[in-house]
């Protein structure tokens, strides 16, 4: 079945660092691609998609690029803030159109 | 912003009790799930639920479990015998469609814990 490997976290990072989170997907067929985010105390909110090959995904300043040849969604942002501490999950949704969560890796930004 | 509200926020239960999770969906929204997250693990679909019955189930929603619309406003997960491997956070959604372009919009979670 459908399946999404995150990187382990925690990520920490220091202000204005460079930030990369991994993500892996197998799956049948041409899967739409998800970054979702869940800041402390709060749901998960989609941050940005992409539902083709070589389609890049923007928001916030992260970016995803979908790469069917690596079947790879790696999140970036060139400048992180403290604000972006949060839990980041990628998510891939396919025929069923029911999304399948990675187990999500949290950012831990210091000033 | 229209948001999904999820009560309790926290709930400590005992081995063997019924909890019922509450959901408030997104007033015009359609199509409504329900998730886990069992901590440090993936985030998991537990169920799908569109015109007043389930559409989709994953094999973790067994028959413990049930999903109820009981009026025009709340969505609700009842766990009918809580076991120590019930504990997660649960997480609902709800979306306006069923096609790709339609977003999630998911509450902030109930933190379940079974003692």
């Amino acid at each position: 079945g459908d399946s999404v490997t995150q990187m382990e976290g925690p990520v920490t990072l220091s202000e204005e660092a460079f930030l990369t989170i991994n993500c892996t997907y197998t799956a049948t067929g041409y899967p739409s691609l998800f970054w979702y985010v869940q800041y402390p105390g709060e749901g998960l909110q989609l941050l940005l998609k992409a539902t083709k090959a070589d389609d890049k995904g923007s928001n916030k300043g992260f970016e995803a690029t979908y790469r069917k040849e690596t079947t790879s969604f790696h999140l970036e942002k060139g400048s992180v803030q403290v604000s972006d501490s949060a839990v980041y999950f990628c998510a891939l949704s396919g025929g069923s159109y029911i999304p399948t969560f990675g187990r999500g890796t949290s950012l831990i930004v210091h000033p | 912003e229209p948001e999904v509200t999820q009560t309790p926020s926290h709930q400590v239960t005992q081995m063997g009790q019924e909890v019922i999770l509450r959901c408030v969906p997104i007033s015009n929204h359609l199509y409504f799930y329900w998730y886990r997250q069992i901590l440090g693990q993936k985030v998991e679909f537990l169920v799908s639920f569109y015109n007043n019955e389930i559409s989709e189930k994953s094999e973790i929603f067994d028959d413990q479990f049930s999903v109820e619309r009981p009026d025009g406003s709340n969505f609700t997960l009842k766990i009918r015998s809580t076991k120590l491997e019930d504990s997660a956070m649960y997480f609902c959604a709800s979306r306006l469609g069923q096609a790709l372009n339609y977003g999630y919009t998911f509450g902030s979670g109930t933190r379940l814990t079974v003692v």
